[in-house]
């Protein structure tokens, strides 16, 4: 079975520029959860999307925005990008996205902002 | 309020010594679920081991072994025997049982000397 995949792995913007992450998750799950990990702020949920909808977001502004398709796969979107969005931005599916399931963790896509 | 704290963030060790990373959360759910992750310099995190709250037994798998106490709210990970391919950043984690959100703690990086 296919892990979690994100698209690119490495990114590299300007400031005020936007971008948008890929995740597709492992085949059958249909939870997607993105996290934001940086060394000072460790890592922060950014949000979950379930079955095409967001069911639960953190605590970030409004440029951090996400989707899911039909087919589970999903993006997440920043818009006007700031040097603190510097971060390394992890996907991780399960199945329905219940406490009790393990999340598997793509390999993060790498964003550095100058 | 959630909180997961690794008071460790670094531990040192030469091989073969047992190490035993700790964990201590806080939280007003009844039902939770705590995780170990491991993440590699690669940066994937990789599931450990899922306990429920309900479960206070300890487990074992291999070099691994876990103690969850909830009368101190702690879940400690110890490594027998630690090898130089334990080197990684551990992590704890807290997740309710109705959604996909881990709350996760700082980490710790751990590095097995050979």
């Amino acid at each position: 079975k296919a892990g979690v995949t994100q698209t690119p792995r490495y990114l590299i913007k300007t400031r005020g520029q936007q971008v948008t992450l890929s995740c597709s998750p492992i085949s059958g799950h249909r939870s997607v959860s993105w996290y934001q990990q940086t060394p000072g702020q460790g890592l922060q949920f950014l949000f979950e999307y379930f079955s095409e909808t967001q069911r639960n977001k953190g605590n970030f502004p409004g440029r951090f925005s996400g989707r899911q398709f039909s087919n589970s796969r999903s993006e997440m979107n920043v818009s006007t990008l700031e040097l603190g969005d510097s971060a390394l931005y992890l996907c991780a599916s399960s199945l329905s996205g219940t406490g009790w399931q393990e999340q598997y963790f793509g390999p993060g896509t790498r964003l550095t902002v100058t | 309020a959630q909180k997961v704290t690794q008071a460790q963030t670094e531990i040192s060790v030469v091989e073969k010594e047992d190490v035993t990373l700790d964990c201590v959360y806080e939280t007003r759910d009844t039902t939770y679920y705590l995780f170990w992750y491991k993440q590699p310099p690669s940066g994937e995190l990789v599931f450990l081991i899922r306990r429920n709250s309900f479960d206070e037994q300890n487990e074992i798998s291999g070099r691994y072994s876990w103690n969850f106490q909830k009368s101190t709210s702690s879940f400690n990970f110890t490594i027998t025997a630690s090898q130089v391919v334990d080197s990684a950043v551990y992590f704890c984690a807290l997740g309710s049982s109705n959604t996909g959100k881990l709350i996760f703690g700082q980490g710790t990086t751990l590095q097995v000397k050979p």
